[in-house]
């Protein structure tokens, strides 16, 4: 069955200091894989995506993302993060053979203290 | 270039009735998934809509149905509310039909079941 974990439901950093968000799939296809943002009230709005070749891949507001298959992770970076970046952030997976439906995680909330 | 939108923007119904949220998908994309977003869970894939056709569905039940226009617009359906189904109801566009799975979201129908 195809899973998404994101082991951190939590994270608080200061503003200016650089963030990492795991991530980490099961899935029994070769993964499409997304970064997504949601503020509070709001739908979600698309980072990053992955689909195939560079495994660092360059998103929206500075956010990076490294998708390594021998550990099946596609953690989210930035190296300094801004106040206005608190949010909460899904990672979600998606694979042609499985008619391009999305499975996601359970979210990641992103605190950023001044 | 026009954005996924959605209505209502909230809704609230008693348990047993029945309701529909609309969503009108980005300009150029053919392809329309519906996910539920439960409180503090991340989004649950119900269906997704191709060419006026269910093109793949999630593990909801049937009381869970939908439509897709030929103008790619899209109509989602629930019979018999239950409490559990109070969430936010979130519409995704795609191009399925030009190889694109990268899918845009709206800002979702918030749904409250009393």
């Amino acid at each position: 069955a195809q899973s998404v974990t994101q082991p951190d439901i939590h994270i608080t950093v200061s503003e200016g200091a650089s963030l990492e968000l795991r991530c980490n799939y099961s899935y029994g296809a070769t993964p499409y894989l997304f970064w997504y943002v949601q503020s509070p009230g709001q739908g979600l709005q698309l980072l990053l995506k992955y689909f195939s070749g560079d495994t660092l891949v360059q998103g929206i507001k500075g956010f990076e993302a490294e998708f390594k298959r021998s550990q099946s992770s596609f953690n989210l970076r930035k190296p300094s993060v801004h106040w206005s970046d608190a949010a909460e952030y899904f990672c979600a997976v998606g694979a042609r053979e499985y008619g391009n439906k999305l499975v996601f995680g359970a979210g990641t909330i992103l605190r950023v203290k001044s | 270039e026009t954005g996924v939108t959605q209505s209502p923007t909230h809704l609230i119904k008693t348990r047993g009735q029945q309701v529909t949220l609309r969503c009108s998908s980005q300009s150029g994309h053919n392809t329309v998934s519906w996910y539920q977003q439960a409180l503090g869970q991340g989004p649950q894939f119900i269906f997704q809509y191709y060419r006026e056709e269910e093109n793949g569905r999630g593990n909801f039940p049937p009381r869970f149905s939908g439509l897709q226009f030929p103008n790619y617009s899209s109509e989602l359906n629930v019979n018999a509310l239950e409490l559990d189904d109070s969430a936010l109801y979130l519409c995704a566009s795609s191009d399925l039909a030009g190889g694109s799975y990268e899918q845009y979201f709206g800002p979702g129908t918030r749904l409250t079941v009393t």
